[in-house]
């Protein structure tokens, strides 16, 4: 069965300071590979997602994140962080095209001034 | 171009009443998924369907059902309301076939905040 971690449910970090979100998932397939954030009161959008191809995927805001079969992880990065980064993060996984998405259990992230 | 749309966006209900939750996709997906979203526990699916016709069990989905008789539509009930089911609800949609490997990402609905007192 699928699942996804991710370690850490509050992340704080300054203001232009390096972003890090740590997701490990398990698959029994190649997967299909998602990060969203979720702002306060609203549905999730996608960040960036990894299907088949280039290991580093560049997302949206300035995030990316690569793909690591052999450490079956999908760590999400920005290397300056914005105040206006805060909010909820959310890794996902699903088995291969058009499979159900499992979500890991969210990482908030704070950004000081 | 509306994307998912979730009908409604708040909602109070006493322990034991019923409700349905309906969500709504014009991107000819054939993917919808219903999640509840809790603190600490992020999403988790309730049920899903693969196509119109079709659905199947999530992981949480003891107290709900749901039916997707039109491919654009997905509905979510709640015969017999518990507060444990005090949650906020997402639908999402996601898997074009025509479209292929491009269009493997869920667009999700603006949510619906459900109390059940």
């Amino acid at each position: 069965a699928q699942s996804v971690t991710q370690l850490g449910s509050h992340v704080s970090v300054s203001e232009g300071a390096l972003v890090l979100l740590r997701c490990n998932y398990s698959s029994s397939v190649p997967p299909y590979l998602f990060w969203y954030v979720q702002y306060p009161n609203q549905g999730l959008q996608l960040l960036l997602k990894y299907t088949t191809g280039a290991t580093l995927v560049k997302g949206i805001n300035g995030f990316e994140a690569e793909f690591k079969k052999s450490e079956t992880s999908f760590h999400l990065t920005k290397p300056s962080a914005h105040m206006s980064d805060a909010a909820e993060y959310f890794c996902a996984v699903s088995e291969g095209q058009g499979g159900k998405l499992i979500f890991g259990q969210g990482t908030e992230l704070s950004v000081k001034p | 171009n509306a994307g998912v749309t979730q009908t409604p966006k708040f909602r109070v209900l006493k322990t034991g009443q019923s409700m349905t939750l309906l969500c709504a996709q014009d991107m000819n997906h054939e993917y919808m998924y219903w999640y509840r979203q809790d603190p600490g526990m992020g999403l988790r699916l309730i049920h899903y369907s693969v196509g119109e016709g079709t659905t199947a069990k999530g992981e949480v989905p003891d107290g709900y059902n749901v039916s997707r008789l039109k491919k654009q539509n997905f509905l979510l009930g709640l015969e017999s309301a518990a507060p444990s089911q005090t949650s906020v609800y997402f639908c999402a949609s996601s898997y074009s076939i025509d479209r292929g490997l491009r269009n493997t990402e869920a667009f999700f609905g603006q949510g619906t905040r459900l109390t059940v007192v």
